[in-house]
């Protein structure tokens, strides 16, 4: 299985500042399709994973342009450009390209 | 978009339990479903995967040979069926659309508690 790893596990932050978040697999994620399925979610405490970005970069609909997604091949990076109070939560990557689906361990954003 | 998951109760280890997950909002047989559960206070785990028609089925692991997942596209229902239940399968259980390569709709969760 591939294994999503995911850096730093706890990031806090202060209001208004940047954050990011690493998240590397095992092995490549380019699909034969040439697409890289790497998606990235938030989960807001008590609530249920909602996706933010998909195929490294694109953002989902409703999603603030404060986030966004790079990289490739293996090595791939949440941003989020100023932090406000509702971003509080635990970000994980998940990849799709190879069977099973896997997910990194979670990186829990709180405010400083 | 809703995906209603129902089912979940507390059980006794080496039981077992349906979960329901009802689609409404999307074209439900456009989309390959899966499940993933979260255990109290720990992360994501994907569990089980059903393609459109049904025809191909995925298991992790950790559920291969206990849990089965179905689908009825007529009732835009999915299913997983548990079998066997351990004290390590308490979690709440998501189901989830998927398009291509992601996992686009999730619903709210049904718990499942394994307990004696």
């Amino acid at each position: 299985d591939v294994v999503m790893t995911q850096s730093p596990l706890s990031l806090p932050v202060t209001l208004g500042q940047p954050a990011s978040i690493s998240c590397r697999s095992s092995q490549s994620l380019v699909y034969s399709d040439g697409n890289i399925y790497l998606n990235w979610f938030q989960q807001r405490p008590g609530q249920s994973p909602r996706r933010l970005i998909y195929k490294v970069s694109n953002r989902d609909s409703g999603v603030p342009d404060r986030f966004s997604g790079i990289g490739s091949g293996t090595d791939f990076t949440l941003k989020i450009s100023r932090v406000e109070a509702e971003d509080v939560g635990v970000y994980y990557c998940m990849q799709g390209t190879h069977w099973p689906y896997t997910f990194g361990q979670g990186t829990k954003l709180e405010i400083k | 978009v809703q995906l209603v998951e129902s089912g979940g109760v507390v059980v006794q280890p080496g039981g077992s339990l349906r979960l329901s997950c009802a689609a409404s909002g999307f074209t439900f047989d456009d989309y390959m479903m899966h499940w993933v559960r979260q255990a109290p206070g720990k992360g994501l785990e994907w569990v089980s995967l059903i393609t459109w028609d049904g025809g191909s089925t995925h298991y992790a692991d950790s559920v291969k040979g206990r849990f089965t997942i179905s689908r009825d596209n007529s009732k835009n229902s999915l299913y997983l069926q548990m079998n066997s239940l351990r004290t390590e399968d308490t979690a709440l259980y998501y189901c989830g659309g998927d398009a291509t390569g992601s996992i686009d709709y999730w619903g709210q969760g049904t718990l499942v508690t394994v307990s004696s």
